[in-house]
Order: C-alpha cells, then structure tokens, then sequence
C-alpha cells in the first residue's frame, strides 16, 4: 500500500518564477494538507483540501493557491517565488484528522 | 506567544536512560494532539495520539494536561534509534478542524 508520494523530490527555481508540486494521498485518504518547513523549524500550515475545495488556509500569501482533484490528488502553486520561499514542502493526509495525518517525504523547493 | 512552544534541546541521553519533555500551547479550544517524530531531512512521521487519560506505547508515555495547556512525552529505555527531533503538533479546535500547528521540535540525542 502505497503511502503519500510527493513530486519531485527536489527543484531548483529562479526568483520570480513559479512552481507546482504534486501529491498523491495514501489509499483510502481524503483530505489532503500541504505544510512549509523552513531548516530547523516546525511545519507551517499552508492549507487544507476536501472534496476538492479548499477548506483551512494559514498565514500564507495568495501567491500560494492549491487545487485538489476528484482522485484527491493535489497540486501546490507558488507565484513569483521568493528567495524565501526556499524549504521542505509536505504534503499530507488523513481520512480522520483524529488518527492523525500521513506525511510525504517532501519536496525540496531552493529558490536561487 | 507562539501558539506550540517545546524546548529545542538538544537532550543528550544515555543509552538505556529516561528522557522527558513538554510542550506548551496556548489555544484553550484545542481538541487533538499529538507526538511525530522527523529524522534529519525526512519526514515527520506520527509516534503517537495522545489521549486525555494518558496513554502508554511501549516504551513510550504521553500525557496530556489541559489546566496547564500542555503535552508531554516520556521514553523510557532510550535507544540510539531514538535519535531524532520530536514535534509536538495540536489541532487548534472544532472552528479549525484538520488545521494543525507543529511545535519546532526538541531534538534527542541519545548517546552510547
């Protein structure tokens, strides 16, 4: 059973342009969170998907917008990147935010 | 105040010693919480739901405590493969449900 498989692993981007990344939830998961992880920080909160709509959004700017699909696959856009930008970004789901969520293994996102 | 506070360490442990460590969070509503724990530059994987009586897995030992406003997680027995930074995440209650808030983690050494 496959878990949560993230796209690509690692990226490299020039300041300005703009990145997608891609997330395929574990089997029999439905709701999908992407998070921000700066070297040594927690997670950050970026959204939350459900039934293809966006659900919870944290303190992230427009220039991050998500989209989930009818499979529950997601997809994380980011305009115009900032060198700031530059960190570990997860994706994760549950199907009971209860048990808890499954995480990918993260995309490496280096903004140069 | 952030809303997750834990203290980063590190704890260096000896092999076969006990380690505990809290982490405090500010929003009364929160309703789950738990344990994962991220090895160096992969994931966050859950350890453990920590449950309002507390609870036990192997040598693991959570304990929540609402009057205070904070978890904690005890590892009795340290192996070396406990090495690792340990993140305390709340999900911040029923307004914001799924929207969990990473602690930036406490780091455990543990030592031969």
């Amino acid at each position: 059973d496959a878990g949560v498989t993230q796209s690509p692993t690692h990226l490299i981007k020039t300041r300005g342009q703009q990145v997608t990344l891609r997330c395929s939830p574990k089997s029999g998961h439905d709701t999908v969170s992407w998070y921000q992880q700066a070297l040594g920080q927690g997670p950050q909160f970026i959204f939350q998907y459900y039934e293809e709509e966006e659900r919870q959004r944290g303190n992230f700017p427009d220039r991050f917008s998500g989209h989930q699909f009818p499979n529950y696959s997601s997809e994380l856009n980011v305009n115009a990147l900032l060198l700031g930008d530059s960190a570990l970004y997860l994706c994760a789901s549950t199907r009971e935010v209860d048990y808890g969520y499954t995480f990918g293994s993260g995309t490496r996102l280096t903004v140069v | 105040r952030k809303e997750v506070e834990q203290d980063p360490g590190p704890f260096n442990v000896p092999e076969g010693a006990t380690v505990a460590f809290n982490c405090t969070y500010s929003n009364s509503a929160s309703q789950s919480f738990f344990w994962y724990r991220q090895d160096c530059r992969k994931e966050p994987k859950l350890l453990m739901s920590v449950y309002s009586s507390g609870n036990e897995d192997g040598r693991f030992t959570a304990q929540l405590n609402r009057a205070s406003q904070y978890i904690s997680l005890l590892i009795r027995d340290s192996k070396l493969s406990d090495s690792a930074t340990y993140l305390c995440v709340v999900n911040k209650g029923t307004d914001s449900w799924g929207k969990f808030q990473f602690g930036a983690g406490t780091q455990v050494v543990v030592t031969p």
